[in-house]
C-alpha cells in the first residue's frame, strides 16, 4: 500500500522565493496534518483539516504560510516570501479520524532558504 | 489543552541491555497513545500503539505501559540492538483533539 507522498523531498530556494510543498494523504483517511521540525523547536503542528476543511490553524507561525487542500488526495503548504529561518524538515501526515488514531507521516521535504 | 512531556531527551545503552522511555500526560480524557521511531532521514513511523482500556502491550521486544491513574505510560525496548538506535516520540489523543507529541528521545545503543 502507498504510504503518504511528499514532494519535493529536498528543495534549496533563496530567501524571497515562494516555496509550494505538496502532500498526497493515504487513500480513505480523512484527516491531514502539517509539521514543522527543527533542532531547536522538536515538532510542531502547523494546521489539520478534516474532510478538506481546515480546522485549526494556530501553530503556522506567520501569514507568510498559508495550506489548502483542495480534494481529498492533495494538500500543499506554500511560504511566500520564504525567509532562512524557515528552513526546517515539514512532514505530512495522514490519519483515518482527526484523533484516536494512528497518523502516518511520509518522509519530510527538507527545505534550506539560502 | 493536552501537554506530553518526555524524559529522558537522550539515552545511552550498552547492546543488549534494556532501554526504558517516560512520558507523562496532562488531560485525563486522553485514552489513545502511540509510540514512533524516527531514523535519520525519514518520518516518524508507528512502533507500538495502546489504548486507556488496557494497561499493557507486547510486540516482540518492545513493550508499552500505561497507569491511567498516574497519567504516565512508558516503552519498554529489551535486549537492545544497533538497529534500534533513533529517535523516539510519545503521543497522546483523546476526545476531539489531534495527537500531542512529546519532545523525542535521542537512544544510541552502543555495540
Amino acid at each position: 500500500d502507498a504510504g503518504v507522498i511528499q514532494s519535493p523531498r529536498h528543495e534549496v530556494t533563496e530567501m524571497g522565493q515562494e516555496v509550494t510543498l505538496r502532500c498526497k494523504p493515504i487513500s480513505g483517511h480523512n484527516s491531514l496534518f502539517w509539521y514543522r521540525q527543527t533542532m531547536m523547536r522538536g515538532l510542531e503542528l502547523l494546521i489539520y483539516f478534516n474532510n478538506n476543511v481546515p480546522i485549526d490553524d494556530s501553530g503556522m507561525p506567520e501569514d507568510r504560510f498559508s495550506a489548502k487542500m483542495p480534494n481529498a488526495s492533495f494538500s500543499t503548504l506554500k511560504i511566500q516570501p520564504s525567509e532562512p529561518r524557515d528552513s526546517a524538515v515539514y512532514f505530512c501526515a495522514s490519519s483515518p479520524t482527526l484523533s484516536n488514531q494512528p497518523q502516518h507521516f511520509g518522509d519530510g521535504t527538507r527545505l534550506s532558504i539560502l | 489543552g493536552e501537554n506530553v512531556e518526555q524524559h529522558p531527551s537522550t539515552l545511552s545503552v550498552q547492546e543488549g541491555d534494556s532501554a526504558v522511555i517516560k512520558c507523562t500526560y496532562s488531560d485525563s480524557a486522553s485514552n489513545y497513545f502511540p509510540w514512533y521511531k524516527q531514523e535519520l532521514g525519514k518520518g516518524p513511523q508507528l512502533i507500538i500503539d495502546i489504548r486507556s482500556n488496557v494497561g499493557e502491550k507486547k510486540d516482540q521486544r518492545i513493550a508499552v505501559t500505561l497507569n491511567k491513574t498516574a497519567k504516565h505510560f512508558s516503552l519498554h525496548i529489551t535486549e537492545t540492538q544497533p538497529e534500534d538506535s533513533a529517535v523516539y516520540f510519545c503521543a497522546a489523543s483523546g476526545g476531539n483533539t489531534p495527537l500531542v507529541f512529546g519532545k523525542g528521545t535521542r537512544l544510541s545503543v552502543i555495540a
